[in-house]
């Protein structure tokens, strides 16, 4: 089974609409990490969470929140989705600041 | 701020021959992380390979190897013997370790790498 699990791994979804993009873990890392990835910008850091009570925004968070359910659990919602926010979004995980990131298979969202 | 930028948005190389990706960052601190990660058609985001800032010994995984050139805040990728599922974007990423990191790696753009049979 995959250590970082993300779904759904596609969606469509219409302008105005709410979604919520789940994360899960089975690594028992602390950190957790929601990145967006457009063509041509690579990846940028929407939110991270260094444990459940921890939870901070990245460089793009407007119009983007966040829940930390549990230490394994990280979801990022749209509150309200509009087409410049179609892209491809990973979670990621991380243990001590000094591990490496590991990467989630990616959501792929294309809000009409 | 931290920046990568990868300045080869896409490159090719033929079977079994040698090809390098450039990559350069803008950083004030001493210490730090380089990765490269390799992204298939699958989207999987792959850890290639990792440097240390401290170390001056360039790291090296099997057919991957880095250039890790500290005052020229260069970190060149090279890939020998290359196959034909090497075929991925690459992407160059920094990761500060300062006290009160966040942790946060900073992406260049993107190299597209083809391999020709």
């Amino acid at each position: 089974d995959a250590d970082v699990t993300q779904t759904p791994r596609n969606r469509i979804t219409k302008t105005g609409k709410r979604i919520m993009l789940e994360c899960s873990q089975t690594k028992g890392h602390d950190r957790m990490y929601w990145y967006r990835q457009d063509p041509g910008l690579g990846l940028r850091l929407i939110y991270y969470s260094f444990d459940v009570k921890d939870i901070n925004k990245g460089e793009i968070s407007d119009g983007y929140s966040v829940s930390r359910q549990a230490q394994a659990k990280f979801s990022l919602s749209l509150e309200s989705a509009i087409p410049n926010q179609t892209a491809l979004y990973f979670c990621a995980t991380q243990g001590a600041v000094q591990e490496t990131q590991y990467f989630g298979p990616g959501t792929r969202l294309l809000v009409l | 701020a931290q920046t990568v930028t990868q300045s080869q948005p896409e490159m090719s190389v033929q079977e079994a021959e040698t090809v390098t990706l450039s990559c350069t960052y803008d950083t004030s601190e001493s210490d730090y992380y380089l990765f490269w990660y390799k992204q298939p058609p699958s989207r999987q985001m792959i850890l290639v390979i990792r440097q240390e800032a401290y170390k001056q010994q360039n790291a090296t995984e099997n057919r991957f190897s880095v250039n890790f050139q500290k005052a020229a805040k260069s970190f060149s990728l090279k890939i020998s013997d290359s196959q034909l599922g090497d075929a991925a974007m690459y992407f160059c990423a920094y990761r500060g370790v300062g006290s009160g990191n966040t942790g946060k790696l900073i992406f260049g753009q993107g190299t597209t790498l083809q391999v020709k049979p």
